[in-house]
């Protein structure tokens, strides 16, 4: 099946450890995208790839940090600068920057 | 900021049509809106997009006035499973910002 998967669904960690969360997608997209969400809240935007080897900061880039080595991986990691990492972290692709994005289930982090 | 206005919660009778408004009276000209629902503790679903002329596809229907300044999404036969929150978003395809702004959305209860 064709889709985004994001590991682990749920994921805890001490404060001040740095954690990676992964986001792969087998839909042959350009785009990938980052965002954040807090309880009753739309989503934000952290960080977006437009292509491979590419990426640009989205409107709370700080305390985090992305790699796009590969089409298929945009993995995320949310550093200890990050004040308040405990959220629902989405990841979404696009078959390029203009088209309709799809969603993975997210991971939900909790820092103790 | 969102560019969007949607009511923050409605209720619908199952099997019945649930209309959900969207105000973008500063809507660019190319600048489509498109909608999105999220089920609790899920990743975002695309629904449909627009411009200007009405579009519909398997899950709804989207009808943008004449004027684009408001829109409403129809889902013809609400089903529990449609219970979520509603994103209505603008956005310019072809831009260099290709990014989604959520806001707060409708939380759309369907009872039985």
């Amino acid at each position: 099946d064709g889709g985004i998967t994001q590991s682990p669904k749920y994921l805890f960690r001490k404060e001040g450890q740095n954690v990676t969360l992964s986001c792969e997608q087998n839909l042959n997209h350009d785009a990938m995208y980052w965002y954040r969400q807090d309880p009753g809240q739309g989503l934000r935007l952290i960080y977006y790839s437009q292509i491979v080897n590419d990426f640009q900061k989205g409107d709370i880039a700080e305390g985090y940090s992305v790699s796009r080595e590969k089409k298929e991986s945009f993995p995320l990691t949310v550093t200890s600068a990050q004040k308040n990492p405990t959220a629902f972290y989405l990841c979404a692709s696009s078959r390029n920057f203009y088209n309709e994005q799809f969603f993975g289930p997210g991971t939900r982090l909790t820092v103790l | 900021d969102a560019k969007t206005t949607q009511p923050p919660s409605m209720d619908c009778a199952e099997g019945r049509a649930a209309n959900l408004p969207c105000n973008h009276s500063t809507i660019s000209g190319n600048e489509y809106v498109y909608w999105y629902r999220q089920i609790h503790s899920q990743g975002p679903q695309y629904i449909i997009h627009g411009l200007k002329n009405n579009e519909t596809n398997e899950m709804a229907s989207l009808i943008i006035t004449e004027d684009r300044k408001s829109s409403t999404l129809i889902l013809p036969h609400a089903t529990l499973r449609d219970t979520a929150v509603y994103y209505c978003i603008v956005r310019v395809a072809g831009g260099s910002q290709g990014n989604l702004i959520f806001g707060k959305g409708t939380k759309l209860s369907v009872k039985p």
